[in-house]
């Protein structure tokens, strides 16, 4: 069975970093794609960034773009976002999303998510 | 950017009544759309891929059509548990998009 758990939310200052985690189990994770999607409070969805399976290459929406950093271990079958200078903006549920395949990138399996509030 | 507008933004049926939800993309994302289904307080859930195709252990009530720039999901008969918001996504065109989402509610 396929399970994602995110970790790392919770509450940050403008101008702050936090550091998200997703762990994977119940696939080969080093084959697929990953994302991550966000949900601002009351919002839709929003896809955030996403990396290649095996590390490759990466991808950001314009928003997060020279703020945030994707990146993965596939010995430890996690994915994780460092989000940087944060503004009142990110403040959204962050889902870890794996991909269908390596270049197939709608998502079969989401995590529950964690929260992440900027606020001063 | 592609931009998915999806419509209407609220869709008021009964159990047992025909759900047609629609999904139009800015310009042409080929048949890379997908579906996914939200219940509140909990995770997206895929429903369709590449336009017309269920997703593993999705009810056959559930179906897609289109391609190019016009896209539909439709529920032919409504169960209880598919009152929730329904959205569309592209992967045709980098950066994804979703659409901004219908919500599907109990008349």
């Amino acid at each position: 069975e396929v399970q994602l758990l995110e970790s790392g939310g919770g509450l940050v200052q403008p101008g702050g970093s936090l550091r998200l985690s997703c762990a994977a189990s119940g696939f080969l994770f080093s084959s697929y794609a990953m994302s991550w999607v966000r949900q601002a409070p009351g919002k839709g969805l929003e896809w955030v960034s996403v990396i290649s399976g095996s590390g490759g290459g990466t991808n950001y929406a314009d928003s997060v773009k020279g703020r945030f950093t994707i990146s993965r271990d596939d010995s430890k079958s996690t994915l994780y976002l460092q989000m940087n200078s944060l503004t009142a903006e990110d403040t959204a549920i962050y889902y870890c999303a794996k991909g269908a395949g390596a270049t197939r990138h709608h998502f079969d399996h989401w995590g529950q998510g964690t929260l992440v509030t900027v606020s001063s | 950017e592609i931009v998915l507008t999806q419509s209407p933004a609220t869709l008021s049926l009964s159990p047992g009544e025909r759900a047609t939800l629609s999904c139009r993309a800015s310009q042409s994302v080929s048949s890379y759309l997908a579906w996914y289904q939200q219940k509140p307080g909990q995770a997206p859930r895929l429903l369709i891929y590449d336009a017309s195709n269920r997703a593993t252990g999705i009810p056959a009530r559930f179906s897609g059509s289109g391609s190019g720039t016009d896209f539909t999901l439709t529920i032919s008969s409504l169960e209880p548990e598919d009152f929730a918001v329904y959205y569309c996504q592209q992967r045709g065109i980098w950066p994804l998009t979703f659409g901004g989402g219908t919500k599907v509610e109990i008349k």
